[in-house]
């Protein structure tokens, strides 16, 4: 069955230091990767996407995550997290049909 | 970029009442719309696909009768949930891919459906 596991609900940082959201999937055939960001009441944004080529993705904000075939992951990653970055952040794989599985979520929370 | 406007951002209703919510592609054309529901510090989970010019497609668990879906258009679908109760009080957001090949799931700002 298709999946995606973020093992970390809640996540707190120092402001200025380095970030990973971990995220793994499981899925059938070649996956189409996505992080994105939501504020309380908002909408989803974009962060990076992955479909084919380099395996490390750069994002919006500062953000990049590495695609790994042999650990079936996705992590998130930013070296120097800003106050503003705090929000939940989705893991969603997905196929050229358009339909997306999300993962559960993971809340950033960064600390002064 | 592809946008898609969502409206309302909040609505309360009396249990028993309808709510409509709309989707609009602003610059493409949207054949798919994809609607998800999200409850507080949860997730967002699939409800159903519509697909301009012939009947949405509902995930398992989803009531269709509770939840219509209408793709009236290829810049427009709706979702009306009928006979709104208190557990239907939830956040809706809508998501459609670019028509121009490109995958950029492009979501809508969201609903916040209230049944008081």
């Amino acid at each position: 069955a298709q999946s995606v596991t973020q093992p970390d609900i809640h996540i707190t940082v120092s402001e200025g230091a380095s970030l990973e959201l971990r995220c793994n999937y499981s899925y059938g055939a070649t996956p189409y990767l996505f992080w994105y960001v939501q504020s309380p009441g908002q909408g989803l944004q974009l962060l990076l996407k992955y479909f084919s080529g380099d395996t490390l993705v750069q994002g919006i904000k500062g953000f990049e995550a590495e695609f790994k075939r042999s650990q079936s992951s996705f992590n998130l990653r930013k070296p120097s997290v800003h106050w503003s970055d705090a929000a939940e952040y989705f893991c969603a794989v997905g196929n050229q049909g358009g339909k997306l599985i999300f993962g559960q979520g993971t809340e950033l929370s960064v600390k002064p | 970029g592809a946008v898609v406007s969502q409206h309302p951002s909040r609505v309360i209703c009396k249990s028993g009442t309808s709510v409509k919510i709309e989707c609009r592609s602003l610059d493409f054309q949207a054949t798919t719309m994809f609607w998800y529901r999200q409850f507080p510090k949860q997730s967002l989970m699939l409800m159903a696909t519509s697909n301009e010019g012939s009947k949405a497609t509902y995930e398992q668990g989803v009531e269709k009768d509770k939840f219509l879906i209408n793709h009236a258009s290829l810049t427009l679908s709706t979702l009306t949930v009928t006979s709104a109760h208190p557990e239907d009080s939830s956040f809706y957001i809508c998501s459609a891919p670019p028509d121009r090949g490109l995958i950029g799931y492009t979501f809508g700002s969201g609903t916040r459906l209230t049944v008081v």
